[in-house]
This record gives structure tokens, C-alpha cells and sequence, in this order.
């Protein structure tokens, strides 16, 4: 089956600066890879969606990078706010959707 | 658009007991939706696929028997946890295809349901 790794598993960010988390998957068959943020105690909410026919997609300060040869692709997210405090999955589908292991991230004031 | 409901938000109950988590896709048709669980500072692990009409798909390693899931409608979903063990304590997510959506394989997710078993 799929298999999803993420890295860092903790980033702690000054308020203002970039984060980079990066995802690896195993399945060449994969073709869709979400981004979901979760705040404590509650759901993940997708934030962002690429699928394997582009290699680039952005929504204001999130933006998604897909390399399929190299079977990676990454979150950024610019000018950082306290507010963006979370943790984030990625996941990687089909088979299902397999998620990773999430990186907490930390914006500090 | 794409709001999924889960209740109740939390419940606690003592070992033994069944209790019920209800599904909703309150703005959309799911034909398919998903039951997870999350223990503390841990991914989400998929325990089954619920299409609506027929028997639900199991991961492997959970227990049919134990996680009855019923789709009964296309708006609804429920997990019934039965006989209950403190074990079976953990955030319990569903989510939901949207199969009005061009983009069939988005799943929108709830909030959670926290269970406790005492």
C-alpha cells in the first residue's frame, strides 16, 4: 500500500517567515495529494489540493510543489501568522488516502 | 459548501457499553464516506469505507464486529462502537465525497468526536 513519510515532525517559525514541510509517497499510481491543517480538538480541514497533471499550485500564502518523478511534494506557506498554528498532514491518494504523520507547527509572536 | 457534522462532539461511557457516532453531510450527497481515529499526537488511520447502500470495507486489523458502520442514506453515516473498552478511547473522525463535486475524490472532513471509556 501507500506510503506516506513527512518531515519535520516539529518547525518553529518566527512570525513573518516561511515554513516547508515535505512529504514523500511510494505509489507511483498516487495522483492526488491534499494538505489538511488540524487545530486542536478538532477535524482537518483541507487547505490546499494538487494533482499529479501540475506541477505548482497557490492560494494567497499557501502554495504546493509536486515532483512525481522524484515522488515528493511540499507545503509552503510565506509570511507566516500566529494564527497558522497547527499541525499539518499531508496525504497522498488513491489507494485511499493515506495520511502522513503530521508536523506541528509553532509561530511565535 | 461541503460541511460534514459528526455527534455528538464528545461523549464518555463505561466499558461495556455501545455508543453511537452519527455522520452528516449537511450541504451535499456523499455516496462514500469514511470513518478515522486519531489517538493523541498521531496521524489518522483509516478504519473503514462506508458507501451508502452497501456493507462497509474494513482496514485491516479492525474489527467489524466491534466498529458496526451503517450508511443508511446519502446524508448519513454511523459508527457504533460496541462493548466498549477503555482501548477504544480515542478521536473518532468521518469524512465525506462530495459526488456533486467535479473533484470526486476531495474528502471533507468533521469535526471529531471525542470518546472516552471509562
Amino acid at each position: 500500500g501507500e506510503n506516506v513519510e513527512q518531515h519535520p515532525s516539529t518547525l518553529s517559525v518566527q512570525e513573518g517567515d516561511s515554513a516547508v514541510i515535505k512529504c514523500t509517497y511510494s505509489d507511483s499510481a498516487s495522483n492526488y495529494f491534499p494538505w489538511y491543517k488540524q487545530e486542536l480538538g478538532k477535524g482537518p480541514q483541507l487547505i490546499i489540493d494538487i494533482r499529479s497533471n501540475v506541477g505548482e499550485k497557490k492560494d494567497q500564502r499557501i502554495a504546493v510543489t509536486l515532483n512525481k518523478t522524484a515522488k515528493h511534494f511540499s507545503l509552503h506557506i510565506t509570511e507566516t501568522q500566529p494564527e497558522d498554528s497547527a499541525v499539518y498532514f499531508c496525504a497522498a491518494s488513491p489507494p485511499g488516502l493515506s495520511f502522513g504523520a503530521g508536523t506541528t507547527v509553532t509561530v511565535r509572536a | 459548501g461541503a460541511v460534514v457534522s459528526q455527534h455528538p462532539s464528545w461523549v464518555i461511557c463505561k466499558s461495556g457499553t455501545s455508543v453511537k457516532i452519527e455522520c452528516r453531510s449537511l450541504d451535499f450527497q456523499a455516496t462514500t464516506m469514511f470513518w478515522y481515529r486519531q489517538f493523541p499526537k498521531q496521524s489518522l488511520m483509516l478504519m473503514a469505507t462506508s458507501n451508502e447502500g452497501s456493507k462497509a470495507t474494513y482496514e485491516q486489523g479492525v474489527e467489524k464486529d466491534k466498529f458496526l458502520i451503517n450508511h443508511a442514506s446519502l446524508t448519513l453515516s454511523t459508527l457504533t462502537v460496541t462493548s466498549a473498552h477503555p482501548e477504544d478511547s480515542s478521536f473518532y473522525i468521518c469524512s465525506a465525497l462530495n459526488r456533486d463535486k467535479i473533484s470526486t475524490d476531495t474528502q471533507y472532513f468533521g469535526p471529531g468526536t471525542r470518546l472516552t471509556v471509562l
